[in-house]
């Protein structure tokens, strides 16, 4: 079974453009969230989508968006990039409901985002 | 801020020897707690979880056992090998995943 996938792997936009990240979920699976990373630290929660509704919100400008489609497929848009937005974008899916992790979360192998 | 702190690296072992990385938590209530891994050129992985207090995780020789009383969950492994040499990340979920800054884990032959 295909795991957790993301696209592009690799990514350079310029500061001021728009960038969309894509997502599929393990099959299965209803709840996408994703991740920032910045390079020397931990992931940073920037949305959770279940059953293709907003259900959180991380501390991110409204630059961020993201929505879940009925396959459970998901985007990440960025407007407006920066400097500061470089980083590893992860995608986790996850089979449990909302408020429940038992089984934790698969993240994709994360899309690397430059911006110059 | 932070949610989830962790102990700060780098950490630089010897083959064989123990390793201790301290997690402490401070979500209220019984959040799920787990061990991620981040080896070199690899993505995240779940290395072991434990949803419940007093709850025990294991997986490849690493152990993490979820306390209450303390809010912690230090992942412990006995004797490490240069293959454990990588980043890991203490994560707790409350309706989200909450990552610490995450040790770099570095083990010498």
């Amino acid at each position: 079974d295909a795991g957790v996938t993301q696209s592009p792997t690799h990514l350079i936009k310029t500061r001021g453009q728009h960038v969309t990240l894509r997502c599929s979920p393990i099959s299965g699976h209803k709840s996408v969230s994703w991740y920032q990373q910045v390079l020397g630290q931990g992931p940073q929660f920037i949305f959770q989508y279940y059953e293709k509704e907003e259900r959180g919100r991380g501390n991110f400008p409204d630059r961020f968006s993201a929505r879940q489609f009925p396959n459970y497929s998901s985007e990440l848009n960025v407007n407006a990039l920066l400097l500061g937005d470089s980083a590893l974008y992860l995608c986790a899916s996850s089979l449990e409901t909302l408020n429940r992790a038992n089984y934790g979360y698969t993240f994709g192998s994360g899309t690397r985002l430059t911006v110059v | 801020g932070d949610s989830v702190t962790q102990m700060e690296g780098p950490v630089t072992l010897s083959e064989e020897a123990f390793l201790t990385i301290n997690c402490t938590y401070t979500a209220t209530g019984y959040p799920s707690l787990f061990w991620y891994v981040q080896y070199p050129g690899e993505g995240l992985q779940l290395l072991l979880k434990a949803t419940k207090a007093d709850d025990k995780g294991s997986n490849k020789g690493f152990e993490a056992t979820y306390r209450k009383e303390t809010t912690s969950f230090h992942l412990e492994k006995g004797s490490v090998q240069v293959s454990d040499s990588a980043v890991y990340f203490c994560v707790e979920f409350d309706y989200k995943l909450s990552f610490g800054a995450g040790t770099t884990v570095t083990v010498r032959a």
